[in-house]
């Protein structure tokens, strides 16, 4: 059973354009969700996260719009660059909580 | 700051062999954390250390996998009698002190089975 969803799979946008990836829980203890951008060979690196009290977070290009009453949230990248080619990880932990619960993952390839 | 180190980056051993794997955590966080990233299973956690003691193991498999953090400055995990499913990159990440601090991962070490 697969508590952290995400979808596209895969995602190809041109430069310049915004970038939309979605990521869905079932758990309702979750209160916190942390993205992870990794490239291939390395660690998963912290993006950017938001905690269930909010309902949108921003950091320069990367916004996150949560919405907790659907168990719904989504990274938007806005002004892509190729650079932003990566794969985008969503997950999740539960107050208290420690382990985090990742989502499958979404293959972002900005082209230029 | 040299972040989460782990070594070997890749390994490779023969079915039934044993591994160890090391990761040294960033100097003064006090969690450690392993997962096991698979291209079928993703990102799966496996066990967590707070300041050294061992606080949840409960993704890791109940045979031939253990962990242990003797020192603050180092945690192993070691797969006894490997067998080709225990391929996947082992992945060791640490955090500062609150449970729901940023965790930092390492480059992770990748383990092929044969």
């Amino acid at each position: 059973q697969q508590q952290v969803r995400q979808s596209p799979q895969s995602l190809t946008v041109w430069e310049g354009e915004t970038a939309i990836l979605n990521c869905s829980y079932e758990d309702s203890t979750f209160n916190y969700f942390p993205w992870y951008q990794q490239f291939p060979g390395e660690g998963p690196a912290l993006l950017i996260s938001i905690r269930s009290v909010s309902d949108k977070k921003e950091d320069g290009r990367f916004t996150i719009f949560f919405n907790k009453r659907e168990k719904k949230l989504s990274l938007h990248i806005t002004d892509s660059q190729p650079g932003d080619s990566a794969t985008y990880f969503c997950a999740a932990s539960a107050d208290m909580g420690y382990k985090l619960t990742f989502g499958t993952g979404t293959s972002l390839l900005v082209d230029p | 700051n040299a972040g989460v180190i782990q070594t070997p980056r890749h390994k490779v051993t023969g079915k039934g062999q044993e591994a160890t794997l090391w990761c040294e955590p960033i100097s003064g966080h006090s969690a450690v954390f392993w997962y096991r990233q698979t291209i079928v299973q993703g990102l799966e956690f496996l066990t967590y250390f707070r300041n050294q003691a061992p606080i949840d193991d409960s993704g890791m498999p109940k045979e031939r996998f253990s962990a242990q953090m003797p020192n603050q400055s180092h945690s192993t995990l070691k797969i006894q009698s490997t067998q080709p499913q225990d391929s996947a990159v082992y992945l060791c990440a640490s955090s500062l002190e609150s449970v729901q601090d940023t965790q930092y991962f390492g480059p992770g070490t990748r383990l092929l089975v044969l």
